[in-house]
């Protein structure tokens, strides 16, 4: 089974509207990325989470990680066309080791 | 900021070729550096753990004589895809943990088999 379980696997949103992508581990976490990818082009890092109950902001997006329950979520306020995307969590559970990746979560905004 | 970058971008091979795709730590030393694969519509999956000055660590799968991974010095790894068929085409990216016990990833490289 999957190591890191990333839902909902695609999304349709309407532009301004809020949304939540989850990320969930079945081991413990020692820490948790965020990226989002375009197709075709690298990643784009948006936020690293190493704390539980650490909770991380930039723009309109919000990355809490939940060590109780393994899991971290990724808040998007008031979407927009420009966040569409793949969005991705890769998971390390422990120091320099590589990281595991979702099977990431592709969202679209639509007007 | 801390950079890992990757040569080339693009590249297209003929089958039965060898190619070689470089992943440089440009501000920092890395012993350790990672190489994953992504085929479209799918994950990042690690292949292999290069490590500087010994010889790489391969996930189950991966076939370590078609992905031969050098690792010469502490900035520097380097994947080659040796005989490289179509189903080979894919993005290869690499990452390395950088100042900040952060990780970086290259920009990844397209190969394309023809």
């Amino acid at each position: 089974s999957q190591e890191l379980e990333q839902s909902p696997q695609s999304l349709i949103v309407q532009e301004g509207k809020n949304l939540t992508i989850n990320c969930t581990s079945s081991k413990t976490l020692y820490g948790l990325y965020w990226y989002k990818q375009k197709y075709g082009e690298g990643l784009i890092f948006l936020m690293m989470l190493q704390k539980g109950g650490e909770e991380k902001s930039h723009e309109k997006i919000t990355a809490k990680l939940d060590e109780k329950k393994q899991q971290s979520s990724l808040h998007i306020t008031a979407s927009q066309p420009s966040h569409a995307g793949i969005y991705l969590c890769g998971a390390y559970y422990s120091g320099n080791t590589p990281l595991v990746f979702g099977k990431g979560t592709r969202l679209s905004v639509i007007a | 900021g801390a950079v890992v970058s990757q040569h080339p971008s693009w590249v297209i091979c003929k089958s039965g070729t060898s190619v070689k795709i470089e992943c440089r730590s440009l501000d920092f030393q890395a012993t350790t550096m990672f190489w994953y694969r992504q085929f479209p519509k799918q994950s990042l999956m690690l292949m292999a753990t290069s490590n500087e000055g010994s010889k790489a660590t391969y996930e189950q799968g991966v076939e370590k004589d078609k992905f031969l991974i050098n690792h010469a010095s502490l900035t520097l790894s380097t994947l080659t895809v040796t005989s490289a068929h179509p189903e080979d085409s894919s993005f290869y990216i690499c990452s390395a943990y950088g100042p900040g016990n952060t990780i970086y990833f290259g920009e990844g490289s397209w190969l394309t088999v023809v």
